[in-house]
């Protein structure tokens, strides 16, 4: 099944301590993206990759970073979380005909 | 800078009863458009698409929505709602060309009354 996964689903973590969030992709895509998620604000993008080893960020990326070491994975690393970070978190894949995003389930951050 | 405003962040509607959602777009050129649904605890799910070919998009689950360049609108609707409608809606916007960045509106979350 084509899909995007997303690890773990949901996460309650302490301020400063590092973290990963995984994100893995089955269906040979190109682009790949993070969104955060909050009321009120609809989706706004963390950083996205064109390719393996090209990223960029969006329009939030501040506090995180990511890499794309390899095409299927792309994960997204918080080095010291902070409370502000508490959000629900959305992995996205695309092919090069750019038929629109799919999306992984989503990680639930919490950090106190 | 493209922008995406969705009308409405809550919208009621009867069983049966059409569905409109609004969406408008800001952009210098015809973007790509999108309309999204997130059910609750769930990813996003592409309901549709226009992407410069026709301008009325008929999408999963009996929505569709139209392209109207002359009003920046790409409203999403739906004849007769079913309880099974009841989730979050988002619009996006993509300008041609412009990489993967995909521009989400604030969301409008559809409630379905029996």
């Amino acid at each position: 099944e084509a899909q995007v996964t997303q690890n773990p689903r949901y996460l309650i973590t302490v301020t400063g301590k590092k973290l990963t969030v995984t994100c893995s992709q089955n269906m040979n895509h190109e682009y790949m993206s993070w969104y955060r998620q909050d009321p009120g604000l609809g989706l706004r993008q963390i950083y996205y990759s064109m390719n393996v080893e090209v990223t960029d960020k969006g329009d939030v990326p501040e506090g995180y970073k990511v890499s794309r070491k390899e095409k299927r994975n792309f994960p997204l690393i918080l080095e010291s979380p902070s409370p502000n970070q508490t959000s629900l978190y959305f992995c996205a894949s695309s092919g090069p005909s750019w038929d629109g995003y799919t999306f992984g389930s989503g990680t639930r951050l919490t950090v106190v | 800078a493209q922008s995406v405003t969705q009308l409405g962040s809550h919208v009621s509607v009867s069983e049966g009863a059409l569905v409109l959602l609004r969406c408008n777009y800001s952009s210098s050129v015809p973007p790509y458009l999108f309309w999204y649904v997130q059910y609750p605890n769930q990813g996003l799910q592409l309901l549709l698409k226009y992407t410069s070919a026709a301008t009325l998009v008929k999408g999963i689950n009996g929505f569709e929505a139209e392209f109207k360049k002359s009003e920046t609108s790409f409203h999403l609707t739906k004849p007769s709602a079913h309880m099974s409608d009841a989730a979050e809606y988002f619009c996006a916007s993509r300008t041609p060309g412009g990489g993967n960045k995909l521009t989400f509106g604030t969301g409008t979350q559809l409630k379905v009354e029996l």
